[in-house]
């Protein structure tokens, strides 16, 4: 049971680049979510998935897209990246009618 | 839209003494409010939790207790450790959001014991 993973660890891009960053959940949960975290500025929510088949916009959607590929993968994808795209980015996840997230172990991305 | 707010932003205590980190929330029909612990270069994981019907719970050293006419929770930790340096969000889950487990978070503590 490897719970919660993301793809890769690390990426450095040049601006107007583009890249997906992959999450994958193991636990059969629900609703999936795709967070950006910068200092002092704590997570912020990009996009989320309450179920397979659906997706919303968080606070901070602009610059990004997802797909929900199946229950089990959510992917975030940049289409042309910003040095303001520079961050470290979470995937989580929760079943369905209970609260705790689970987090990835992130994905620290650089745009020069 | 929905707002939490996180204070203080860094907190140094001495090892063994308490210490408390206050978050405020906006939406005043938020229901569920967790707390996160995130060490040094991994990822962020639930530690406590407290839903609108609580006003304290405890698990050992650490408590959260809420109030909900001031639309203010804290965390409260006792006898800190080292360990227990860390960075520590809050986070609140709006009442329309109950069924996507959506949360909004604050902006996160920095958290150092000094041995």
């Amino acid at each position: 049971n490897a719970g919660v993973t993301q793809t890769p660890k690390f990426q450095v891009l040049k601006t107007g680049q583009s890249m997906t960053l992959q999450c994958a959940q193991d636990m059969n949960h629900n609703s999936m979510y795709w967070y950006r975290q910068d200092p002092g500025m704590g997570l912020r929510l990009i996009y989320y998935s309450a179920s397979e088949g659906t997706t919303d916009k968080g606070e901070v959607p602009n610059g990004y897209n997802v797909s929900r590929l199946n229950k089990r993968e959510f992917s975030l994808r940049l289409e042309s990246a910003a040095p303001s795209q520079t961050s470290v980015y979470f995937c989580a996840s929760s079943e369905e009618g209970r609260n705790t997230q689970y987090f990835g172990p992130g994905t620290r991305l650089t745009v020069l | 839209g929905e707002n939490v707010e996180q204070h203080p932003s860094t907190l140094s205590v001495q090892e063994g003494d308490s210490a408390v980190i206050k978050c405020t929330y906006s939406d005043s029909a938020s229901n569920y409010f967790p707390w996160y612990k995130q060490e040094l270069g991994k990822r962020p994981q639930l530690i406590i939790d407290i839903r609108s019907n609580v006003g304290e719970k405890k698990d050992q050293r650490i408590a959260v207790t809420l109030n909900k006419t001031a639309k203010h929770f804290s965390l409260h930790i006792t006898e800190t450790q080292p360990e227990d340096s860390a960075v520590y969000f809050c986070a609140a889950r709006p009442t329309l959001s109950s069924n996507t487990g959506k949360l909004i978070f604050g902006q996160g503590t920095t958290l150092q014991v000094k041995p």
